[in-house]
């Protein structure tokens, strides 16, 4: 059973759209989070949902809204798409207590933008 | 401004032979120093992690150097096989609310050739 799952795993659109990236995680974790990985591999947290309450939010363009419906899933909506937006982008879940702050990551969902 | 420097960008070694990555922090409340592997098309997945008390941990081939007075960190995979081949990133966290914010280094590819 995969632990932190993300759906669609490759993404191809054109400029200007709005997509979505849901994630899912089975374990129990009450800490979710989207990193965005650029071309260079460098790993930069854009947001963090605590108990379905937002705790982080980066410098990341109002165009990114994620959403927490509950504490198990954490989605991402782009709106009106840019080329500078294709990145893969990856879930992770933590558990919040102290001592215990391993992010456990999905396998990412690949974005290009044409 | 990074708040994590990590060396080399990337890293060839002779399977068999020590691998070396090294990372430099900043922010003196950072309490937690994990290294993350990559595989490629994967998220990243815990390797090994630090806390500050301690000026080393080891785990099989893996170990951490941790030397606080000069806020530097390094891994080292000893005996290192083709298999260890990934990108290794370096991060340091510390307790927000609610939730870790973990800042990771730049990453290192590393190649491990028969």
């Amino acid at each position: 059973d995969t632990a932190v799952s993300q759906t669609p795993k490759y993404l191809v659109t054109q400029m200007g759209n709005d997509k979505s990236i849901k994630c899912e995680q089975n374990l129990g974790h009450d800490t979710m989070y989207w990193y965005k990985q650029d071309s260079k591999k460098f790993l930069k947290i854009m947001f963090s949902y605590n108990n379905k309450e937002l705790i982080i939010n980066e410098t990341v363009p109002n165009r990114f809204s994620p959403k927490s419906p509950d504490k198990a899933h954490l989605n991402l909506h782009i709106n009106s798409l840019e080329l500078g937006d294709s990145a893969v982008y990856f879930c992770a879940s933590s558990q919040g207590q102290p001592g215990a702050n391993v992010l456990t990551f999905g396998a990412g969902s690949r974005l290009t933008v044409l | 401004q990074q708040q994590v420097k990590q060396s080399p960008q990337s890293l060839i070694v002779q399977k068999g032979g020590i691998s070396i990555i090294n990372c430099a922090y900043e922010n003196t409340a950072f309490d937690y120093f994990p290294w993350y592997q990559q595989f490629p098309g994967k998220g990243p997945a815990l390797l090994i992690a630090i806390r500050p008390d301690v000026s080393e941990k080891k785990e099989g081939r893996f170990t951490i150097s941790f030397n606080k007075s000069a806020k530097q960190f390094s891994l080292h995979i000893m005996d290192s096989q083709p298999g260890d081949s990934a990108t290794y990133f370096c991060a340091a966290s510390k307790r927000g609310a609610g939730s870790y914010q973990l800042t990771f280094g730049k990453g290192t590819k590393l190649s491990v050739i028969p």
